[in-house]
């Protein structure tokens, strides 16, 4: 079936620094891809839509500056979380539709901490 | 204001016995839904879905049940396995917008042996 590929898993890093998560369909391509962001115990929380060789589409309440987003190839999106804060400590998780019946599938998300 | 809602963040079930995780949503646009399991510090994997023209979809051990009128779906799992334990989450899209899915908040199956 479909595979989405997420890396890292898990990321420590220094309060004011940027960090880079990688979301990749390995054997479908992948002309949209979602992000999500997920708190304990609470429900994944869409950040925004990524567009193949387009901008991103956020939703309300996220900012773009702080959560860049590219979408450079079919297969390929990145994430990059942009002079990250403790606040911004959070399970990440891409999607991207594919496969059979275009599902839903999902990368095995990312644990980032800000020290 | 969530869209989609799962009340029950836990539930326990003896092995053997039928799971029923429920979900409630509230934009009448949704005409898509899907349960996705998720174990800890991973992605969630898809399970099951089923669309608006149904209300019924079952697949193998488990089988997804929508009551437009409720705005309410539920996930059966019989029987239940120990391997099932995990957190259960119900998502919807619309057909305008198909592309966006809206989750609940997880429900916490635990299948004792």
């Amino acid at each position: 079936g479909a595979v989405v590929s997420q890396h890292p898993s898990w990321v420590i890093c220094k309060s004011g620094t940027s960090v880079k998560i990688e979301c990749r369909s390995l054997d479908f391509q992948a002309t949209t891809m979602f992000w999500y962001r997920q708190f304990p115990k609470q429900s994944l929380m869409l950040m925004a839509t990524s567009n193949e060789g387009s901008k991103a589409t956020y939703e309300q309440g996220v900012e773009k500056d702080k959560f860049l987003i590219n979408h450079a190839s079919l297969t390929l999106s990145t994430l990059t979380v942009t002079s990250a804060h403790p606040e911004d400590s959070s399970f990440y998780i891409c999607s991207a539709r594919g496969g059979e019946n275009e599902k839903l599938f999902f990368g095995s998300g990312t644990q980032l901490s800000v020290l | 204001d969530q869209q989609v809602k799962q009340n029950s963040p836990s539930l326990s079930v003896q092995e053997g016995r039928i799971s029923i995780l429920n979900c409630d949503y509230t934009n009448s646009m949704f005409d898509y839904f899907l349960w996705y399991k998720k174990y800890p510090a991973e992605g969630p994997t898809f399970l099951i879905s089923i669309s608006s023209i149904k209300d019924k979809n079952e697949d193998g051990r488990f089988t997804v049940f929508l009551n437009k009128s409720a705005k309410h779906l539920s996930l059966h799992i019989v029987p239940s396995q120990p391997g099932d334990s995990a957190v259960y989450f119900c998502a919807a899209g619309d057909r305008y917008n198909f592309n966006k899915f809206y989750f609940g908040s997880g429900t916490k199956l635990n299948v004792k042996p």
